[in-house]
């Protein structure tokens, strides 16, 4: 079955800085990429995702780009606010019939104000 | 539109009690999931159901884990009899599945999870 490996497992960074969260994943066959925020006490909420027919993607501040070759994705928050702080988890999945989410193992990301 | 809801939101029990959780998914959507989420993990699938159906149960443990659907739409998942192992959040799940067309992205949506301390 598929394998997600996400990286760092914690991260801190001054508001207004960038912060990276990188992931691996280990079947070729999966062509969908949802990123997930979870805030604390709340389930996880859709932030973006791409597919792998797409390189990059971005929505304001969050971008995601894909590395398919290597079977890389990553998300990218530029000027990081103090509500950035969450957990946030990379999923891989392949789309069509009945669709299964393998998510990471999650990055606890701290923005100092 | 109305999200996710679970019930209760937190819930402790003695090892070797039974606990059951609620979910009501999304109107409208086909597919409800079940995750177990340890602190520190990230969600792990234990059921999928689409409509009133199992698609997927590969990773319950059957011995002491059973989720119904049985009207396609509310579900219940239920512990019997819990291990301390067993502490966690239980993450409901509901995404249109079928209804969202061949190769397209099925998103899901969650419920705010119930937090379960098995002591």
């Amino acid at each position: 079955g598929e394998n997600v490996e996400q990286h760092p497992s914690t991260l801190s960074v001054q508001e207004g800085d960038s912060a990276v969260i990188k992931c691996t994943y280990s079947d070729s066959a999966s062509n969908y990429f949802p990123w997930y925020k979870q805030e604390l006490g709340k389930g996880p909420q859709l932030i973006i995702d791409i597919r792998s027919n797409v390189g990059e993607k971005k929505d304001q501040r969050i971008a995601v780009t894909l590395n398919k070759t290597a079977k890389h994705f990553s998300l990218h928050i530029t000027e990081t606010q103090p509500e950035d702080s969450a957990v946030y988890f990379c999923a891989a999945s392949i789309t069509g019939g009945y669709q299964k989410v393998t998510f990471g193992t999650g990055t606890k990301l701290q923005v100092i104000p | 539109e109305a999200g996710v809801a679970q019930s209760p939101r937190y819930k402790i029990i003695e090892k070797r009690q039974s606990v059951a959780f609620w979910c009501n998914p999304i109107s409208g959507h086909a597919t409800l999931y079940w995750y177990q989420q340890i602190l520190g993990q990230g969600p792990k699938l234990l059921i999928q159901f689409q409509n009133n159906g199992v698609v997927d149960d590969s990773q319950l443990p059957k011995d002491r884990f059973s989720a119904e659907r049985l009207k396609g739409v509310d579900s219940t998942l239920k512990i019997q009899p819990a291990k301390l192992e067993d502490s966690a959040v239980y993450l409901c799940a509901s995404s249109l599945g079928g209804l969202a067309g061949w190769n397209q992205a099925d998103t899901q949506y969650f419920g705010p999870g119930t937090r379960l301390t098995v002591l």
